[in-house]
């Protein structure tokens, strides 16, 4: 069974920093790309970045909104990818979640983590 | 980047009735790199089409996607209780991914 779950989410202050955490099991994980997409309350789907796999060199990607601020990593000896947000803003205060990219789609989802950045 | 417009924003159809909704882009997308999400209350969202017109494993045929180039539709034949939910398009290209802002497909 494909399991993504993330954790780390939580409550930070504007100009904070925050690392969220997305542990595979069920799938090849080293050979996928990840993806981070967030949502914020009420509102639509926004892609923040990816990271490819080893043989992609793992190349990252973001959006523009959080380029510059926020750093996807890896780990496939542990089946886990990473978001690392600096600089938070009260704008970055959504359900983030991780989501495996194949053949042009998102297949598989995490359950998402709650970030809230307010004073 | 390209901006994908998903309309109409709300639909408001009964059980057994015949849901179409749109996915217009702003510049021509690669069916390749098409793809269609449902997502319902507190959940993920769930992959529905990819390639523009393939259904995802476990997707009822009731579901299907069409069109090429910036013209895009999902339909859902006879409609079921459980498939009202919103709906998300999204496409690749270039490193970069959008999603439309969504449709929201509601009981009349």
């Amino acid at each position: 069974e494909v399991q993504l779950v993330e954790s780390g989410g939580g409550l930070v202050q504007p100009g904070g920093s925050l690392k969220l955490s997305c542990a595979a099991s069920g799938f090849t994980f080293s050979g996928s790309a990840m993806h981070w997409v967030r949502q914020a309350s009420g509102k639509g789907l926004e892609w923040v970045g990816r990271i490819r796999s080893k043989a992609n060199s793992y190349a990252t990607a973001y959006a523009a909104s959080v380029k510059g601020r926020f750093t996807i990593s890896r780990d496939d000896s542990k089946n886990t990818a990473y978001l690392q947000m600096n600089s938070l803003k009260t704008e970055d205060t959504a359900v983030y979640y991780c989501t495996r990219f194949y053949g042009g789609s998102f297949d598989y989802w995490g359950q998402g983590t709650l970030v809230t950045v307010s004073s | 980047e390209i901006v994908l417009t998903q309309s109409p924003g709300t639909l408001s159809l009964s059980p057994g009735e015949r849901a179409t909704l749109s996915c217009r882009a702003s510049q021509s997308v690669s069916s390749s790199y098409l793809a269609w999400y449902q997502q319902k209350p507190g959940q993920a969202p769930r992959l529905l089409i990819y390639g523009a017109s393939s259904r995802a494993t476990g997707i009822p045929d009731r579901f299907s996607g069409s069109g090429s180039g910036t013209d895009f539709t999902l339909t859902i034949s006879r409609l079921e209780p459980e498939d009202f939910a919103v709906y998300y398009c999204q496409q690749y290209g270039s490193s970069q991914i959008t999603f439309g802002q969504g449709t929201r497909l509601e009981i009349k």
